[in-house]
């Protein structure tokens, strides 16, 4: 089955730097979508990206979608506090519900 | 934007015993819902898709007759736990198949708030 994997499994950071977690399907996605959990919440909506290639920007988030569509990032300009958290990719394969990745979870050191 | 509302947040219940949660969409109809299952520090693990008036799809290695799923309106799914035992703890999300709006008119799904089950 499709199997969805991403790392690191945990970064932890100073405030202000920077923070990458990287996403890769094993089936080709029709689309991508990224979610934020917070300790003891539930997962909400980022993003979806649909294009191979895409890029796409929310203030210090940017997200790629790789050419194959089979691959992601999500990338953090200067982490705040506030940015702490538990990140999950969910792939779209069109067919079925989402596959979500085995997430990464960020901590950041004030 | 389109919400889940998800009960109970936790419940705590004795081995045996059967719990049942609801997920409602509040806002919109919902043909479709999943519900998935969290242990600590791990993924969200789809069990089942629930399709109104009809019977749900089970994912594999979830027992059917463990998690009874019913969806018998468009804004109503319930997950009922039976002969609920401790390693059935965990927390219980559902998710809508309708969408939520992103800043660019893109598409996400909805989720409940969780149900943290403690069996005891």
């Amino acid at each position: 089955g499709q199997q969805v994997m991403q790392i690191p499994q945990y970064q932890h950071v100073q405030e202000g730097e920077d923070f990458t977690t990287y996403c890769n399907s094993s089936t080709t996605l029709s689309n991508i979508q990224w979610y934020k959990q917070r300790p003891g919440g539930h997962p909400v909506f980022l993003i979806q990206l649909v294009k191979s290639g895409e890029v796409k920007k929310q203030k210090r988030l940017t997200f790629q979608f790789g050419e194959a569509k089979k691959n992601s990032s999500l990338h953090i300009t200067a982490t705040q506090t506030t940015d702490v958290g538990t990140y999950f990719c969910a792939g779209d394969t069109g067919r079925r519900a989402l596959t979500f990745g085995s997430g990464t979870r960020l901590q950041v050191q004030p | 934007g389109a919400v889940v509302s998800q009960h109970p947040s936790w419940v705590i219940c004795k081995s045996g015993t059967s719990v049942k949660i609801e997920c409602r969409s509040l806002d919109f109809q919902a043909t479709t819902m999943f519900w998935y299952r969290q242990f600590p520090k791990q993924s969200l693990m789809l069990m089942a898709t629930s399709n109104e008036g009809s019977k749900a799809t089970y994912e594999q290695g979830v027992e059917k007759d463990k998690f009874l799923i019913n969806h018998a309106s468009l804004t109503l799914s319930t997950l009922t736990v039976t002969s609920a035992h401790p390693e059935d703890s965990s927390f219980y999300i559902c998710s809508a198949r309708e969408l939520v709006r992103d800043t660019r008119a893109n598409y996400g799904y909805t989720f409940g708030s969780g149900t943290r089950l403690t069996v005891v």
